[in-house]
């Protein structure tokens, strides 16, 4: 079955950098952009931006421009979020998650939607 | 910065039947924004219910509906159930690759 399996919680001191990874399985990774939310304690999701393993093109949040970076590597279906100079806030649960498609006759189309999420990464951060 | 709304609270009678919604802080929301919704239970990733408006992902009941009213994204929930009493987040897609979450709305059955 489609699954996306993220890396363990981490325990980070503010200024640190924190990696976290998003491994698929069950369908072919390089098909489906991957997109990246958080959730910080009794709030709201926010997004974070996305990655497209075929084509390499990224789109982040203005919000974490210049401190995130995602990458994917297709020889393992794996994607990575980088967050870097951690501060108290950035204390969340980080989701990965699996863009939609649209498929016509001819081809397949990125749909606006998460149809598969991660179990989601804790990262608190602490000095 | 356009911020997308929705209720930060609403309950309902089980058996009921309750509309949460997802705003604009300035304009209105239209298909075109693709708005997406998603069930949470705490500690739970989220799980998707509806997508493309008014689209059902896989195995969701269909007390779930989705639309357009008015000038938002309304999600319906018809026949409420203990079982619904969740966090329920939407979506909208705002162009240029940029998507927008909503504060979530919490939903209590009683």
């Amino acid at each position: 079955q489609v699954q996306l399996v993220q890396s363990g919680d981490e325990v980070k001191k503010p200024g640190a950098s924190v990696k976290v990874s998003c491994k698929a399985s069950g369908y072919t990774f390089s098909s489906y952009r991957i997109t990246w939310v958080r959730q910080t304690p009794g709030q709201g999701l926010e997004w974070m931006g996305w990655i497209s393993p075929y084509y390499g093109n990224i789109n982040y949040a203005q919000k974490f421009q210049g401190r995130v970076t995602m990458t994917t590597d297709t020889s393992t279906s794996t994607a990575y979020m980088d967050l870097r100079s951690l501060r108290s806030d950035d204390a969340a649960v980080y989701y990965c998650a699996r863009e939609g498609r649209y498929c016509n006759v001819t081809a397949c189309f990125p749909f606006y939607y998460m149809d598969v999420w991660g179990k989601g990464t804790t990262v608190t951060v602490s000095s | 910065q356009t911020v997308v709304t929705q209720e930060a609270s609403l309950s309902v009678s089980p058996g009921g039947t309750v509309t949460l919604t997802c705003g604009l802080s300035s304009g209105s929301v239209s298909t075109s924004y693709y708005p997406s919704w998603y069930q949470q239970t705490p500690g739970q990733p989220p799980r998707t219910l509806i997508y493309n408006t008014n689209t059902h992902s896989s195995g969701v009941s269909d007390r779930f509906s989705g639309s357009i009213l008015g000038n938002k994204a309304a999600l319906t929930i018809t026949g409420a159930q203990a079982q619904d009493e969740s966090d329920y987040h939407c979506v909208l897609y705002m162009g240029s690759g940029i998507w927008v979450f909503g504060g979530g709305t919490k939903l209590t059955v009683l």
